[in-house]
C-alpha cells in the first residue's frame, strides 16, 4: 500500500537533547513537508523540500535541521535550540505538480520533560 | 511570512442547515488553493485544488470557489450532516512548492 509512514506516534525526550523524528514516502513524490501544530493553532511550515538533496526553511525553521538525501525520506531533527519543542508533528508529501494535493502521514506527537 | 487567513475560527451549525466560511490568501504570484478536511484522530485529507481564477468545484455537499484576483476562496457546505464535523484547512501555495496553511474553521454541527 503506498502512503506516508510517520515514526515513531509518541515520542518523550529529555530537555536538551536532540530528536529525529522519521518520514518516509512510497509514493514517488517529489516534494515534502514539515508542519508543526500546537493547542489551538493551525498548521506551522518548518522545513519543505522539492527535490532530493535541496530543501528550504519554512516559516519556523529555528530549532530544527532536516535533510533529504533519498526521494523517499525526509527526517526532521529537533534540536536542543528548539525553544518549546513539545508538539504535534505531521509530515505530507505531494507530486509537485501544479493541481496536485498533500498527503498526510499520521503524526507524531513529541513531548519533551 | 505568506498570511493565509481562514474565518470564522470555529462555528458551530445546527443539522440540516447550510454554511460556509472563508480562506483569503495574497492575491501576487498565485498558483493553486487547496481545501482539506481534517477529522479527530485522523490526517487531513484533500477536498479540492483549485488553480484557475473562477473554479468552482463540488463534492458532493460541499463545494469551493475560487477568485484569485481578490484572493479569497469560499467553501460551501449544504444541509451539514453530523459527519460533517471537522477542521477545514485552506492552504496557499505562491510560487513554487511552499505550501502554507490557515488556522483553519472548527466545524461543530449539532443534531
Amino acid at each position: 500500500d503506498g502512503g506516508i509512514t510517520q515514526s515513531p506516534k509518541y515520542l518523550f525526550r529529555k530537555e536538551g537533547q536532540n530528536v529525529t523524528l522519521s518520514c518516509e514516502q512510497n509514493l514517488n513524490h517529489d516534494a515534502m513537508y514539515w508542519y508543526r501544530q500546537d493547542p489551538g493553532q493551525g498548521l506551522r511550515l518548518i522545513y519543505y523540500s522539492q527535490i532530493v538533496n535541496d530543501f528550504q526553511k519554512g516559516d519556523i525553521a529555528e530549532g530544527y535541521s532536516v535533510s533529504r538525501e533519498k526521494k523517499e525520506s525526509f527526517p526532521l531533527t529537533v534540536t536542543s535550540a528548539q525553544k518549546n519543542p513539545t508538539a504535534f508533528y505531521l509530515c505530507a508529501s505531494r507530486p509537485g505538480r501544479r493541481n496536485t494535493e498533500a498527503f498526510f502521514g499520521q503524526g507524531t506527537r513529541l513531548t519533551v520533560v | 511570512i505568506l498570511n493565509v487567513e481562514q474565518s470564522p475560527q470555529s462555528l458551530h451549525v445546527q443539522e440540516g442547515d447550510s454554511t460556509n466560511f472563508t480562506c483569503s490568501f495574497p492575491s501576487s504570484n498565485f498558483y493553486a488553493l487547496h481545501w482539506y478536511r481534517w477529522e479527530t484522530a485522523k490526517s487531513p485529507e484533500a477536498l479540492f485544488v483549485m488553480t484557475l481564477n473562477g473554479d468552482e468545484k463540488k463534492k458532493g455537499r460541499i463545494s469551493a470557489t475560487l477568485n484569485t484576483k481578490e484572493g479569497y476562496s469560499y467553501l460551501y457546505i449544504k444541509g451539514s450532516q453530523p459527519e460533517d464535523s471537522a477542521t477545514y484547512l485552506c492552504a496557499f501555495i505562491q510560487g513554487a512548492q511552499k505550501l502554507v496553511f490557515g488556522q483553519g474553521t472548527r466545524l461543530t454541527i449539532n443534531p
